[in-house]
Formats: C-alpha cells, sequence, structure tokens
C-alpha cells in the first residue's frame, strides 16, 4: 500500500517569510508525528498528534512554529517568519497506534527546507 | 529527559564482514528500540526493533541485543552486503509517553566490496 506522503519535497524561501509543509499519513494510522533532520542537531521530535487527543507540541522549538491535523489524516507545518537555523529536512512519520497494539512509525521522504 | 548516545559515527567494513553498531540511553523507562536505515535523500526505514522484555531479535541477517541492566542495545549486520551502505540510527521511546523517538547521532556505514 502506499506510504507516507510529503510535499513539497523541497522548499526554498526567503529569510522572514511563512511555509507550509504537508503530510499525508498512511490510512488508518491514527498517530501523526513530525520530525526535524539538521546537520547539527541530528533527528529530533518537534510535535505528535493521537487521533482526537489535543497534540504534544513539547518538541516544537519555538512559537514560529505550529501544526494541525484536519480530520484525523492529512497535517500541516507551519513555520512562520522563517530563519536561516529552520533550514532542515522536515520529516513526517505516522503509527498504527500509540497504544499497545504497534509502535512502529513509517517515515516519509521528507521535505528539504532551505531558507535564504 | 532521553538521552541517547551510538557509536561508532563511521564504520567501513569488507563485503561478506559484520558490522555492529552499539547505542546507550539514559532514561531505564524507555521500553522501545527502533532501528532505521536511511539511504541518500530518502526518509528512514524501519529495519528491526525491540522492546524492553526482549533481550534479542533476529530477522535474516539483521539481529538486535538490549542490555536493560546497563542501558544500552546494538545492532548486528552479517554478511555484509554493498547495498547496506547508508546511516543507522538508533531511538528510544516511552510507548506509554506518545513514543516520541529520540534518536542516537547515526552510523555511516560503508561496505567495500
Amino acid at each position: 500500500g502506499a506510504g507516507v506522503s510529503q510535499s513539497p519535497s523541497n522548499k526554498v524561501t526567503e529569510k522572514g517569510k511563512d511555509v507550509e509543509l504537508r503530510c499525508d499519513p498512511i490510512s488508518g494510522h491514527t498517530a501523526l508525528y513530525w520530525y526535524r533532520q539538521s546537520l547539527g542537531q541530528g533527528l529530533e521530535f518537534l510535535i505528535y498528534f493521537q487521533g482526537n487527543s489535543a497534540p504534544d507540541k513539547s518538541g516544537l522549538p519555538s512559537d514560529r512554529f505550529s501544526a494541525e491535523r484536519t480530520g484525523g489524516s492529512v497535517s500541516t507545518l507551519t513555520i512562520q517568519r522563517t530563519q536561516q537555523e529552520d533550514s532542515a529536512v522536515y520529516l513526517c512519520a505516522s503509527s498504527l497506534s500509540t497504544g499497545r497494539a504497534s509502535y512502529e512509525q513509517y517515515f516519509g521522504p521528507g521535505t528539504r527546507l532551505t531558507v535564504t | 529527559g532521553e538521552n541517547v548516545e551510538q557509536h561508532p559515527s563511521t564504520l567501513s567494513v569488507q563485503e561478506g564482514d559484520s558490522a555492529v553498531i552499539k547505542c546507550t540511553y539514559s532514561d531505564s523507562a524507555s521500553n522501545y528500540f527502533p532501528w532505521y536505515k536511511q539511504e541518500l535523500g530518502k526518509g528512514p526505514q524501519l529495519i528491526i526493533d525491540i522492546r524492553s522484555n526482549v533481550g534479542e531479535k533476529k530477522d535474516q541477517r539483521i539481529a538486535v541485543t538490549l542490555n536493560k541492566t546497563a542501558k544500552h542495545f546494538s545492532l548486528h549486520i552479517t554478511e555484509t552486503q554493498p547495498e547496506d551502505s547508508a546511516v543507522y540510527f538508533c531511538a528510544a521511546s516511552i510507548t506509554e509517553y506518545g513514543n516520541k523517538l529520540v534518536f542516537g547521532a547515526g552510523t555511516i556505514l560503508r561496505v567495500k566490496s
């Protein structure tokens, strides 16, 4: 079946502009995660959604970052007033459940964001 | 919070030899330990995982071992092939707290033919 998809694959933006990154999880997966992969910081957790529960935003680096998940499926990560340090690959992952049923997280190909 | 350390940062082996990558974690509450393989330009791919109630798990040429007392776990790849060349990441999480993965820094594995 189809895996996790992300768009765009690449995004170049000017410092100060807002960007939106999209994630389409695997159908039926109730949990959705965003991670960031940068040269200096490795892979770091940003935010996760589980069903209709309030999202866990504990990994967001600043209030310029926000995310939403509509209808329990597609998610959008928004970065406002982008800074050069926001340049990284943004990865989305989905999981069947965060409960006992399944822990495996499956990643999309990522969006490479470059802030000039 | 959880901290995961991974060694070595780079590893070169001859085709057919074995490769071992080691990780240590700090939070004794962590109970889920996946390993991911990442090829250039792609997202991480889950290759094997282990839960804290198990000491070892094997899948063909790949095996993972977990020592809860010492808080370390290792990835073993036997009979390496050129297509095993990639970056490998270990991770740890507490499944009851949202299963948010904390990753090691990664190991670049090169298999020379």
